[in-house]
């Protein structure tokens, strides 16, 4: 069985500073990685996602994540964040074996402040 | 091209009550996926429908059931409803496998009184 674990539940930050979001997984067998965003009141919207070949991958709004297979990590970075980037952040995981389900962490809430 | 349409966005219901929900998957998707998310387990697989077959299941009571239809609408089912069921319902649509990329609707909010 795969999990997910988020170490932060919040992150407060400036705006224009750089973030990482830390995200964590279980799994016995090889998986696929996700990030989603939720902003209020709406449903997530995916960012970015490893399936294999580069470790670090590039996606949306200019966030980028790197797969560590040794540490099992996929953190999330952005280099200079904006005030607009305030919203709740999941990572996910599946496994290739039972790919139609994903797994979720507990969420990072981003907070931008001016 | 529209998105995934998730109906009612918003329901109140009493205890002991049944309840369906509704998603409308991007055309041309045939996988449809559900999740409950709430503040104490946060977000939760509920079950994954394809071309009307569930193939996926996550560790919920009976209360909770689904099918799709022909064209991909799928609808959630609960029954004897808890109040520990009040959450957001949140589907998901995508071409087959997950990993290919899933689009989520806005949500069902349900609240059971």
């Amino acid at each position: 069985a795969q999990s997910v674990t988020q170490l932060d539940s919040q992150v407060p930050v400036f705006e224009e500073a750089p973030v990482e979001l830390r995200c964590n997984y279980s799994s016995s067998v090889s998986v696929y990685l996700f990030w989603y965003v939720q902003y209020p009141n709406q449903g997530l919207q995916l960012l970015l996602k490893y399936l294999s070949g580069s470790t670090l991958v590039k996606g949306i709004n200019g966030f980028e994540a790197e797969f560590n297979k040794s540490q099992t990590s996929f953190h999330l970075r952005k280099p200079s964040v904006h005030i607009s980037d305030t919203a709740e952040y999941f990572c996910a995981v599946s496994s290739r074996e039972d790919t139609d389900k994903l797994i979720f962490g507990t969420g990072t809430r981003l907070q931008v402040f001016p | 091209k529209a998105g995934v349409t998730q109906t009612p966005r918003y329901l109140i219901k009493t205890r002991g009550q049944q309840v369906t929900l509704s998603c409308s998957p991007i055309s041309g998707h045939r996988s449809v996926s559900w999740y409950q998310q709430t503040p104490g387990q946060g977000l939760q697989f509920l079950f994954e429908y394809f071309s009307e077959t569930q193939r996926n299941k996550g560790n919920f009571p009976g209360r909770f059931s689904g099918r799709q239809f022909s064209n991909s609408r799928s609808e959630m089912n609960v029954s004897t409803l808890e109040l520990g069921d009040s959450a957001l319902y949140l589907c998901a649509s995508s071409l087959g496998h997950i990993n290919t990329e899933a689009f989520f609707g806005q949500g069902t909010r349900l609240t059971v009184v």
